[in-house]
């Protein structure tokens, strides 16, 4: 069976920092790769998603990731965090075989310091 | 708000009753997902539906669970006979159809307390 892995449980950075939250996973096929993001008191909301082509994928509020497929990893980037995006990350797998089940890590727990 | 939407948004039950959460998908969405999450850790897949259909199940979901989707439109989650083990976030999703990979799209969560 598929598994994420996020290595990282709880990261503090300050403000202006730089991140890269880690996610492998462990499929050998085609995979579609997702990663969610769960602010306080709010529900999980996509990031970005990376299902076919440039490996280098941007999404919302000045995030990316890349996919390196010899490495099985999608991890999440941003050059400079803000005290905004003090939030839980979760990265998600799903199997591009036809079932429609998401995989998810255990998620990372991101506190950004002013 | 065209989001997905969950009742009830908290629950409190004692050991051995009998829970149901409804979910509310986007409208026009035809398929139906539903998750729970613990402390700590990442959603698990339970069932999804496709319209009325339902496609998937996990392991996870034991006898004790069922769900169903009548109409095709909002989704009930029933655990019968309850256990500690089963306080958690129940999570629903929805997502368009037609692309494999599809983006899903989740509501608040019901969150169970068994006690």
């Amino acid at each position: 069976a598929q598994s994420v892995s996020q290595h990282n449980h709880h990261v503090i950075l300050s403000e202006a920092a730089s991140l890269e939250l880690g996610c492998n996973y462990s499929y050998g096929g085609t995979v579609n790769l997702f990663w969610y993001v769960q602010y306080p008191g709010q529900h999980l909301q996509l990031l970005l998603k990376y299902f076919s082509g440039d490996p280098l994928v941007k999404g919302i509020k000045g995030f990316e990731a890349e996919f390196i497929k010899s490495k099985f990893s999608f991890n999440l980037r941003k050059p400079s965090v803000q005290w905004s995006d003090t939030a839980e990350y979760f990265c998600a797998v799903n199997l591009d075989t036809g079932r429609r089940a998401l995989t998810f890590g255990s998620g990372t727990r991101l506190q950004v310091q002013p | 708000d065209t989001g997905v939407s969950q009742d009830p948004r908290h629950k409190i039950t004692k050991r051995g009753q009998n829970v149901t959460f409804r979910c509310d998908p986007i409208s026009e969405h035809n398929r139906l997902y539903w998750y729970r999450q613990t402390l700590g850790q990442g959603p698990e897949f339970l069932t999804y539906f496709q319209n009325e259909a339902q496609l998937e199940k996990s392991r996870l979901l034991s006898d004790r669970f069922s769900a169903e989707r009548p109409k095709g439109s909002f989704s009930t989650l029933e655990i019968q006979r309850t256990e500690q083990g089963d306080s958690a976030m129940y999570l629903c999703a929805s997502s368009p159809g037609g692309l494999q990979g599809e983006t899903q799209y989740f509501g608040p969560g019901t969150r169970l307390l068994v006690l």
